[in-house]
């Protein structure tokens, strides 16, 4: 079975630093896997995903993801931090039923 | 193209009363899902219709269900509210073709709280 495993439930960093947000997954087939970001009383906005194509995956936002076969991992980067990053953010692998199964999320506060 | 729509935003109902969700997703996409989302327990796969056929169910009781219409617009429904039911539900709609199969787009959520 998929899973996906988010270390750190509260990033802080500050405003112009590198943001490192990791995830790391478990599947059993080539996994799909999405990093999603949640604003505030908003749903969820697709910031970026892997579906095998690349390994160093671009998204929106200056935000990008590096998938690790040998390290199990598809953290999420963006090298300088603005303070409208400030959200949760989810990674999520897609099962072999196609549903999506999320990490626990990630806070990242960015300190002015 | 307009977004995943969800209505109504926000809700308040009594414990034991019954609710409908509904979910418009973006034109031309099939597929619809929804998730709930609680503090404790996270984001939760409900269940997933496409082409009207529920396609794929979590875990959760009998209490909640679900129904696709031909526009692949969508409804859940959740009877005999629990205190425990209070959650962000969300929507989300997938356009179900080629490599766009494993995207999901996500509306803004129905706020539901059970009193």
């Amino acid at each position: 079975a998929q899973s996906v495993t988010q270390l750190g439930s509260h990033v802080s960093v500050s405003e112009g630093a590198l943001v490192l947000l990791r995830c790391n997954y478990s599947s059993s087939v080539p996994p799909y896997l999405f990093w999603y970001v949640q604003y505030p009383n908003q749903g969820l906005q697709l910031l970026l995903k892997y579906t095998s194509a690349a390994t160093l995956v671009k998204g929106i936002n200056g935000f990008e993801a590096e998938f690790k076969k040998s390290e199990t991992s598809f953290h999420l980067t963006k090298p300088s931090a603005h303070m409208s990053d400030a959200a949760e953010y989810f990674c999520a692998v897609r099962d072999s039923s196609y549903k999506l199964i999320f990490g626990s999320g990630t806070r990242l506060l960015v300190r002015p | 193209k307009a977004g995943v729509t969800q209505t109504p935003r926000y809700l308040i109902k009594t414990r034991g009363q019954q609710v409908t969700l509904s979910c418009s997703p973006i034109s031309g996409h099939r597929s619809v899902s929804w998730y709930q989302q609680t503090p404790g327990q996270g984001l939760q796969f409900l269940f997933e219709y496409f082409s009207e056929t529920q396609r794929n169910k979590g875990n959760f009781p009998g209490r909640f269900s679900g129904r696709q219409f031909s526009n692949s617009r969508s409804e859940m429904n959740v009877s005999t509210l629990e205190l425990g039911d209070s959650a962000l539900y969300l929507c989300a709609s997938s356009p179900w073709t080629g490599e766009s199969s494993y995207e999901q787009y996500f509306g803004p959520g129905t706020r539901l709280t059970v009193t």
